[in-house]
């Protein structure tokens, strides 16, 4: 069946560094994968998506990377500032069609200044 | 544009009790979706509708229920609150097949006392 996980649920950075955050996921037809931010008290807010037939995706300081053969896809952000500390989650759409999303358990970034 | 909009932000009830939480969506959005997030078991899919009708339904027992009107605003209702019902209730707004562009309301606090 569809299941998104985290490896790590908390990672402290200092100020200045890269983070890595990683999520594994189980299905192999999976095709499509989505980053979330979460600050505390707002909803999740989209960052980043990534097709299965790309490995590596760019924004704005974040860098998603995709490894199909061992399921696993991470979110890399450079130079991590204190905004970026949140809850990040991966997601996954419903394969069958509709609007629906699997999310990872999440992983806390704590930026230390 | 105006967000989604998710009324009212904080709510305390009473085991036993039932509870309708709103939602409104992003103009133009018909797709809505709503989500259950608890530190324990996460981001979980509740439902969603899509033009007044339900089109999927998460592991949710039956005393989760909820509906969409012919503006797309919608609600959802728990009826005999269980203490474990306590949980930060999200809506996520989106057109049809833009699941990757769904947008997230600020969320319901709801507290089971």
């Amino acid at each position: 069946g569809e299941s998104v996980g985290l490896h790590l649920p908390t990672l402290s950075v200092q100020e200045g560094d890269n983070s890595i955050i990683n999520c594994a996921y189980s299905n192999s037809a999976s095709d499509y994968f989505i980053w979330y931010k979460q600050e505390s008290g707002k909803g999740p807010q989209f960052i980043i998506d990534i097709r299965s037939n790309m490995d590596k995706r760019q924004g704005q300081r974040v860098t998603v990377l995709l490894n199909k053969t061992v399921k696993h896809l991470s979110l890399q952000i450079a130079a991590t500032q204190p905004g970026d500390s949140a809850v990040y989650f991966c997601a996954e759409p419903r394969l069958s069609g509709g609007n629906m999303l699997t999310f990872g358990g999440g992983t806390r970034l704590m930026v230390k200044p | 544009k105006a967000g989604v909009t998710q009324t009212p932000r904080y709510l305390i009830k009473t085991r036993g009790q039932q509870v309708t939480l709103s939602c409104s969506p992003i103009s133009g959005h018909r797709s809505v979706s709503w989500y259950q997030q608890t530190p324990g078991q996460g981001l979980q899919f509740l439902f969603e509708y899509f033009s007044e009708t339900q089109r999927n339904k998460g592991n949710f027992p039956g005393r989760f229920s909820g509906r969409q009107f012919s503006n797309s605003r919608s609600e959802m209702n728990v009826s005999t609150l269980e203490l474990g019902d306590s949980a930060l209730y999200l809506c996520a707004s989106s057109l049809e097949g833009r699941v990757t562009e769904a947008f997230f309301g600020q969320g319901t606090r709801l507290t089971v006392v």
